[in-house]
């Protein structure tokens, strides 16, 4: 049972916009949440992380917000790049299954 | 960082053959791997979790006897497809955690890609 969704497919913005990507989790248990990027024929690689503890995290142009009562976390990337484009998954704890994913696509 | 690898990156086979799947962690332990194979429109499907010594935890739906798991050391686990057909094609990804690092962070390979003929 995916305890972790994330809704939108792809999201297409301009470059140099802010991107958001969103994820909603049913388990009130979970307190750490992470996200990955994931480029064609590669492996994800690790991008940023919140504790539970924390409703926000920043790292450089990444940013991730945690609504612990809506069970909602978001990706904000500012000012989004075109090599930013890219498969972007959610994940929490140690639940390894991954949702469909978020396609985000930055045009020049 | 935490490194995995795997090998091959990519491999032909014929129908009906077997095929092996190497994953290493590099420079880290780890006492579970993890085995995802990626369908078309992106999405991640975890096929199995590989836990070193023991037998393998696969997911609802996957068959355990096509796909053989196995854990031999604490930075090796293995995917064995057997008797492979054209719809096993696909792009499969193993990770890893590391037992002294971040908790929950997990180190992915880059991946081998898998055409069945």
């Amino acid at each position: 049972d995916q305890q972790v969704k994330q809704n939108s497919p792809s999201l297409s913005v301009q470059e140099g916009r802010i991107s958001i990507l969103n994820c909603d989790y049913t388990n009130s248990m979970f307190d750490y949440f992470l996200w990955y990027k994931k480029y064609p024929a590669e492996g994800p690689t690790f991008l940023i992380s919140i504790s539970s503890i924390k409703d926000k995290n920043e790292d450089g142009r990444f940013t991730v917000f945690l609504n612990k009562s809506a069970k909602h976390l978001s990706l904000h990337i500012v000012p989004s790049q075109p090599g930013d484009s890219a498969v972007y998954f959610c994940a929490a704890n140690n639940d390894m299954r991954f949702g469909a994913g978020t396609r985000l696509t930055v045009k020049p | 960082g935490a490194v995995v690898s795997q090998h091959p990156s990519w491999v032909i086979c014929k129908s009906g053959t077997s095929v092996k799947i190497e994953c290493r962690s590099l420079d880290f332990q780890a006492t579970t791997m993890f085995w995802y194979r990626q369908f078309p429109k992106q999405s991640l499907m975890l096929m199995a979790t590989s836990n070193e010594g023991s037998k393998a935890t696969y997911e609802q739906g996957v068959e355990k006897d096509k796909f053989l798991i196995n854990h031999a050391s604490l930075t090796l686990s293995t995917l064995t497809v057997t008797s492979a057909h054209p719809e096993d094609s696909s792009f499969y990804i193993c990770s890893a955690r590391d037992l002294g690092g971040q908790y929950y962070e997990q180190y992915f390979g880059p991946g081998t890609r898998l055409t069945v003929t």
